[in-house]
């Protein structure tokens, strides 16, 4: 079946300009990730969304970050007021349910964000 | 960092010979997970261990798990180019909410 998906897959902005970027979780999974990575890095979380439940939002670095999923199933992460600082890949992923058992979590190849 | 340290952050070997790496975590698991990153795009789940295992296999790969020294390894065995990537482990973090990933270990096979 189809995998998580991504687009763009590449995005360059320039600095002060707002982007969407859009994650389509596999079908049927409840629970949906965002990470930010920058160059030679880890994954840095940012937002995580299960079910019906009220997203956790801790990782999220400035309140120029937003993300919304819609109806369960699609989610946009929208960054504000563009800084060169946020140029870094940003993963989505997804799985079955939530973290609680033990799931593996399924990723997509990223969109690429470069603020110039 | 509250968790996910891997060790070595490189390595290079030639085809054929076996990588070891080896991940260094902080608090209490419940499971850890490896993945493997090409060109710095998607992960790839590679294998889970539950926290009351200390050893399992996949194909070429085994992890060991130490619970009481908070360390698990990774050995790719008979590697070959194309096990070229990162390599990451991953813990839950204390909200379960997310995966909490070290920086890795970058892993070059040359034939």
């Amino acid at each position: 079946g189809a995998g998580v998906s991504q687009s763009p897959s590449n995005k360059v902005t320039e600095k002060g300009k707002d982007v969407e970027l859009r994650c389509d979780p596999i079908s049927g999974h409840t629970a949906l990730y965002w990470y930010r990575q920058s160059l030679g890095q880890g994954l840095e979380f940012l937002i995580y969304f299960q079910g019906n439940s009220a997203p956790d939002k801790s990782g999220l670095p400035s309140d120029r970050f937003s993300a919304e999923r819609t109806g369960g199933s699609v989610s946009t992460l929208t960054i504000q007021r563009t800084q060169q600082e946020d140029s870094a890949v940003y993963l989505c992923a997804s799985s079955p349910r939530g973290l609680g058992v033990r799931n593996e979590q399924f990723f997509g190849p990223g969109t690429r964000l470069t603020v110039l | 960092s509250q968790q996910g340290e891997e060790d070595p952050q490189a390595l290079s070997i030639q085809e054929g010979e076996n990588a070891t790496m080896n991940c260094s975590y902080k608090t209490s698991i419940n499971n850890l997970q490896w993945y493997r990153q090409n060109s710095g795009r998607g992960l790839v789940h590679l294998i889970l261990i539950r926290s009351n295992e200390r050893e399992k296999h996949s194909g070429r790969l085994r992890v060991t798990l130490d619970t009481s020294k908070k360390s698990s390894s990774l050995l790719i065995t008979a590697s070959r180019a194309a096990d070229t990537a990162s390599y990451f482990c991953a813990v839950a973090n204390q909200a379960g909410t997310a995966l909490i990933f070290g920086k890795g270990t970058t892993l070059s096979v040359s034939s």
